[in-house]
C-alpha cells in the first residue's frame, strides 16, 4: 500500500468553498475508490472507478464529484453542497479481473471546516 | 445492496486471551471477505481475507472462518498482545462493486 499517496494530509475548507483531494497510485491498479470515515465510524463508499473515464456513485455521493482521466489518478472534489464535510477521507485501489481483489489504502486526508 | 453487520462494537480482553469478532452479510452472492486493522489516525491495513470457496484460513495467530449457509464470518485472534489493540473492520463484496464495510470493533488488549 506504499504505492498509494494522498495529499494533503490536512485540509481546511471555508464555507462555500470547493476543495479537491488528491489520490495517486503507481501500482498499475485498474480500480480506485473513495471512502469517508467519521470519528468512531466505519468506512462509507463515496465513488469508485473501475476504468479510466468511468466512475460510479457509492452510498454517499451527494456533495462530491470525481474524475478519472488517468489510470494513476482519482481526485475527489468536496463541493459546497456537502454541508458536513468534516471527516477522514481514504482513497484505495485494487486490481480487477472477474473477482474482487484486495484493496490497498492511502494514508488519508483529514478535512476540517473553518 | 450488500449490508454487513459487525459485533461487538467494543471488546476488551486480557493479554494472552483470545478475541473473536463476528460479521454477518446480506447478499448471498458475496464471495470475498477481507478483514482490516486500523490504528488510531492511520490507514486500514489488510490482515487476512477469505473467499467463498474456503471455510477457514489461518495466518499465525489470526484465523477467519466463513459459514456461507448462515452468511456469517468471524475473525479469531489467539494469544492477544497489546499491539493487537486497534479497530478491526470486516467487509464483504460480490466482486461487482466496491467493498461494504462493517461498523468496526474496537479491541483493547489489557496488559
Amino acid at each position: 500500500d506504499g504505492g498509494i499517496t494522498q495529499s494533503p494530509k490536512y485540509l481546511f475548507r471555508k464555507e462555500g468553498q470547493n476543495v479537491t483531494l488528491s489520490c495517486e497510485q503507481n501500482l498499475n491498479h485498474d480500480a480506485m475508490y473513495w471512502y469517508r470515515q467519521d470519528p468512531g465510524q466505519g468506512l462509507r463508499l463515496i465513488y469508485y472507478s473501475q476504468i479510466v473515464n468511468d466512475f460510479q456513485k457509492g452510498d454517499i455521493a451527494e456533495g462530491y464529484s470525481v474524475s478519472r482521466e488517468k489510470k494513476e489518478s482519482f481526485p475527489l472534489t468536496v463541493t459546497s453542497a456537502q454541508k458536513n464535510p468534516t471527516a477522514f477521507y481514504l482513497c484505495a485501489s485494487s486490481t480487477i479481473g472477474g473477482r474482487q481483489e484486495t484493496q490497498y489504502f492511502g494514508p488519508g486526508t483529514r478535512l476540517l471546516v473553518l | 445492496g450488500e449490508n454487513v453487520e459487525q459485533h461487538p462494537s467494543t471488546l476488551s480482553v486480557q493479554e494472552g486471551d483470545s478475541a473473536v469478532i463476528k460479521c454477518t452479510y446480506s447478499d448471498s452472492a458475496s464471495n470475498y471477505f477481507p478483514w482490516y486493522k486500523q490504528e488510531l489516525g492511520k490507514r486500514p491495513q489488510l490482515i487476512i481475507d477469505i473467499r467463498s470457496n474456503v471455510g477457514e484460513k489461518k495466518d499465525q495467530r489470526i484465523a477467519v472462518t466463513l459459514n456461507k449457509t448462515a452468511k456469517h464470518f468471524s475473525l479469531h485472534i489467539t494469544e492477544t498482545q497489546p499491539e493487537d489493540s486497534a479497530v478491526y473492520f470486516c467487509a464483504g463484496s460480490t466482486g461487482r462493486r466496491a467493498l461494504t464495510f462493517g461498523s468496526g470493533t474496537r479491541l483493547q488488549v489489557q496488559p
